[in-house]
């Protein structure tokens, strides 16, 4: 069975770096076919895309987000971490990670974390 | 970025009612669209994939459909258990894109 656990800071002063980590078990980070995603979602509004890395290390990131985040692999924790830099009080959301499984064309997030709060104020 | 439009924002419903929820893509995407149901505290769940698969385990009472700009979800009758935000998400090209959500609550 897949699980996704993010962790990390669940308060973040503003203009510093958010930083949170996703262990993955169940399955490997180093997996062909899988994108290790990160998602957010302000409270009480609709999701949004974040960016990925693959199995290979290639990222690919929103371009609203594109100059402060950055997605990496420690495939040896078998975890992948976000870091968004500059954070304001906009930045505060519950933030996801997920498995988005392609396949032939197929795409699809089949696998989350539980979410986890992060509150940009000092 | 496509723009991803679902309607309505939110229904009342009741227990064994037929609901339809549509996302419209500012662009043709093909059938590259997924359905996704939250409830409140948990992550989203994937019920739909390219437009009209359902994913293991969903019950067979949701169904997808639509190709290019327009799609469709059903719960051909909806359970208590069915009351949730649904999301749409266009999984064509990137940066990938929500709909911005409908609620279903209980009339």
């Amino acid at each position: 069975q897949v699980q996704l656990q993010e962790s990390g800071p669940g308060l973040v002063k503003p203009s510093e770096t958010l930083s949170l980590t996703c262990t993955v078990s169940g399955d490997s980070v180093s997996s062909t076919s899988y994108y290790w995603t990160w998602i957010r979602q302000p409270p009480g509004r609709g999701l949004e895309w974040i960016g990925y890395i693959y199995y290979n290390g290639n990222s690919n990131y929103n371009p609203s987000l594109n100059s402060r985040v950055t997605i990496s692999a420690d495939t040896s924790k078998n975890q992948f971490s976000l870091k968004l830099s500059s954070v304001t009080a906009v930045d505060t959301a519950v933030y996801y990670c997920a498995r988005r499984h392609c396949d032939d064309g197929r795409c699809y997030f089949d696998y989350w974390g539980q979410g986890t709060l992060v509150t940009v104020s000092s | 970025a496509i723009q991803m439009t679902q309607s309505p924002s939110s229904l009342s419903a009741s227990v064994g009612d037929r609901v339809t929820i549509t996302c419209r893509a500012s662009q043709d995407i093909r059938n590259d669209l997924g359905w996704y149901q939250q409830k409140p505290g948990k992550a989203p769940k994937l019920l739909i994939y390219v437009a009209s698969s359902l994913q293991s385990a969903v019950p067979s009472r949701f169904s997808g459909s639509g190709s290019g700009t327009d799609f469709t979800l059903t719960i051909s009758s909806l359970q208590p258990e069915d009351f949730a935000t649904y999301y749409c998400l266009q999984d064509y090209n990137y940066p990938l894109t929500f709909g911005g959500g409908t609620k279903v609550e209980i009339k």
